[in-house]
């Protein structure tokens, strides 16, 4: 069985900071992981995903994702983070019958 | 939100009532999937169709039913036996490629309201 697991449920920076979204994740074989970013009463968006290669994983709106086997972590960042990034964002982990895994979620918060 | 469409957006029911979400996608897409949202609880998957005329359980099917007649669609309809059915529908599709190249898109969603 595979999980994913987002250890903080509110993540505060202010804007120009630096963002980072922690995600840990338990599969078996290789991981394939996304971020997803959902605004209030609204679908989620695809932001990026891993699937294997550079353990750096750029995706839209200015965010990337660190993959790292040994801590099992696959954290999203962003370097300057904008007011407008304020939403809640799901990482998530594919297995091999199609099934997307969902941690519980990480609201952000970015104040002016 | 892209080419998959959910209706209606807010949807109110009384109990003992069944009641049937769309899902419409015209990305031409093979797989098509039903999560449930609930605060703090992440997403779980409710039903998946990976083809035509053919679908599987997820984690919490019990309640549910869909059916999948058509590509572009795959209607949920929450049963009666359905315990606690208020929620965050979200509807998703996918290519249905091998597994790691499969990005899941999602429609707009539709809460429902058990009055």
């Amino acid at each position: 069985a595979q999980s994913v697991a987002q250890p903080e449920d509110q993540v505060n920076v202010a804007e120009g900071n630096p963002l980072t979204v922690k995600c840990t994740y338990s599969v078996s074989g290789n991981p394939y992981l996304f971020w997803y970013v959902q605004y209030p009463n609204r679908g989620l968006q695809f932001l990026l995903k891993y699937i294997t290669g550079d353990n750096l994983v750029k995706g839209s709106y200015g965010f990337e994702a660190e993959f790292n086997k040994s801590q099992t972590s696959f954290h999203l960042k962003k370097p300057s983070a904008l007011v407008s990034d304020s939403a809640l964002y799901f990482c998530a982990a594919l297995s091999n019958d199609y099934k997307l895994s969902f941690g519980a979620g990480t609201t952000v918060t970015v104040r002016a | 939100d892209g080419g998959i469409t959910q209706s209606p957006k807010y949807l109110f029911r009384k109990e003992g009532q069944n009641v049937t979400l769309s899902c419409e996608q015209n990305l031409n897409h093979d797989a098509m999937y039903w999560y449930r949202q609930d605060p703090g609880q992440g997403l779980r998957l409710i039903y998946y169709s990976q083809i035509v005329n053919d679908f599987q359980k997820g984690d919490i099917a019990e309640g549910y039913s869909v059916s999948r007649e058509k590509k572009e669609s795959f209607p949920l309809t929450v049963t009666s036996a359905q315990k606690n059915p208020t929620a965050f529908y979200l509807c998703a599709s996918s290519m249905g490629q091998l597994p790691g190249t499969d990005t899941q898109y999602f429609g707009p969603g539709t809460r429902l309201t058990v009055l």
